[in-house]
Order: structure tokens, then C-alpha cells, then sequence
């Protein structure tokens, strides 16, 4: 079945620095889904990525789709402390349901 | 409040009790999910409803029982369940099964703990 893969697990920044975090995916998508859950809370969707290729920025937050649709990014620059928690990728293959990455647990030490 | 909110937020059960988890949106989505969130797996996939349809059932076992009496509702019934079964149950919504361009709307979780 598809698998989708997040690396890394764990990330610890200080605050400022960047971050990013990637997505792969073991057949091709037609479309990848980012959500970001804080410590005690549940995942809050972010974005939706659909065409090859894709770039979306919101903020300081950047999402990018490959372009073969098997692999995608999100990249945060100057980390706050507010952008601590979890974030998952989420893709779909077509006609199939969304499978969720494993998540990087970002730590942004102040 | 997210638009779908779940009852109770906090449930400590017996593996010989049966209970119920509650879930409900207002949101006008034909999608309903149930997700198992534990510390050690991603999120797990276990039903999904679409127009009060069950559409997939994740080879879960039959101590858990979904149940959509229309499209606004979900419940989850549990009996006979195992300590292993502590997780956190995340029910979720879609516009529809393609996850529309607003993604899932989740609530904020019930919080099961078997003893």
C-alpha cells in the first residue's frame, strides 16, 4: 500500500534559525495536504498542494510539491516559538484516501 | 472550537465497559473520519463515512463499532477493549472524500484511557 515518509522525526532550532521538513511518498500523488498540531492539540490543516511543481508561501512558511508528485517541503524561515509542534505531510493517491507522514516534531529553543 | 467537536474530551475505561465517543460538525461536510492517535504511530486511519455511507473500514477490530446516523454525527462505540487501545481518537471532516481544498477540519480529540 502507499506509505508516506517524513524525515527528520525531530528537529531542535534555535529560534531564528530556519527549518524544514520533507515529505516522500511511496507512489505518485494527486495531491499533498500540510498540517501543523501543537503539543496537546490536534492537527490544524495548513495547505494544499496540487500541481507539479507547486511553490505556496504563507508567511514565513513555504511549501513546495516535486515535480514527479512523489515528494514535498516545508520550509520555515526564522523560527518562532510559536511554530512549535508537529507537522505532518497528508497525500493522496488518486481515488484513495489521505495517508498521513509519521511527522517532525519541531523544537525551537528560545 | 474547530467546527467539529468531540465528547468527551477525557474517558478512563475498564476493559469490561462499553462506551460511546461522540463527534459532530456543522460545517455541511459529506466526510466524516475516525483517526487513532497513539505516541508511537502516526495518525491510523480507522473509518470513513461518506453521506452517512461507511466507505472504508481499516481492518479494524470488531471491539470497535462506528456508527453515522446522518451526516452531522459519528460515534464510536467501544466494548471489551485492551489497554493497548489508549490512544488519543481524533474525529475528523471533509467538504468530501477528495478532501476538498479546505483539507480536514479535526476535533480536538478524546483522550481514552483503558484500565
Amino acid at each position: 500500500g502507499q506509505q508516506v515518509m517524513q524525515i527528520p522525526q525531530y528537529q531542535h532550532v534555535q529560534e531564528g534559525e530556519d527549518f524544514t521538513t520533507y515529505c516522500n511518498s511511496s507512489t505518485t500523488l494527486s495531491n499533498i495536504q500540510w498540517y501543523k498540531q501543537r503539543p496537546g492539540g490536534h492537527p490544524v490543516f495548513l495547505i494544499q498542494l496540487v500541481k507539479s511543481g507547486e511553490v505556496k508561501k504563507q508567511k514565513r512558511l513555504t511549501f513546495q510539491f516535486g515535480e514527479a508528485k512523489k515528494n514535498s517541503s516545508l520550509h520555515i524561515t526564522a523560527t518562532q516559538t510559536t511554530d512549535v509542534g508537529t507537522y505532518f505531510c497528508a497525500g493522496r493517491n488518486y481515488g484513495q484516501n489521505f495517508v498521513f507522514g509519521p511527522g517532525t516534531r519541531l523544537s525551537v529553543l528560545p | 472550537e474547530t467546527g467539529v467537536t468531540q465528547t468527551p474530551r477525557h474517558l478512563v475505561m475498564g476493559m469490561t465497559n462499553k462506551k460511546s465517543l461522540k463527534c459532530e460538525q456543522h460545517l455541511g461536510h459529506n466526510a466524516m473520519y475516525w483517526y487513532k492517535q497513539s505516541a508511537k504511530k502516526p495518525l491510523e486511519l480507522m473509518f470513513v463515512y461518506s453521506l452517512e455511507e461507511r466507505v472504508e473500514n481499516n481492518s479494524v477490530p470488531s471491539r470497535f463499532s462506528p456508527e453515522c446516523p446522518n451526516s452531522s454525527h459519528l460515534f464510536l462505540h467501544l466494548h471489551t477493549l485492551q489497554p493497548e487501545d489508549s490512544a488519543l481518537y481524533l474525529c475528523a471532516s471533509s467538504q468530501d472524500l477528495r478532501g476538498g481544498n479546505y483539507g480536514y477540519t479535526f476535533g480536538s480529540g478524546t483522550r481514552l484511557t483503558v484500565v
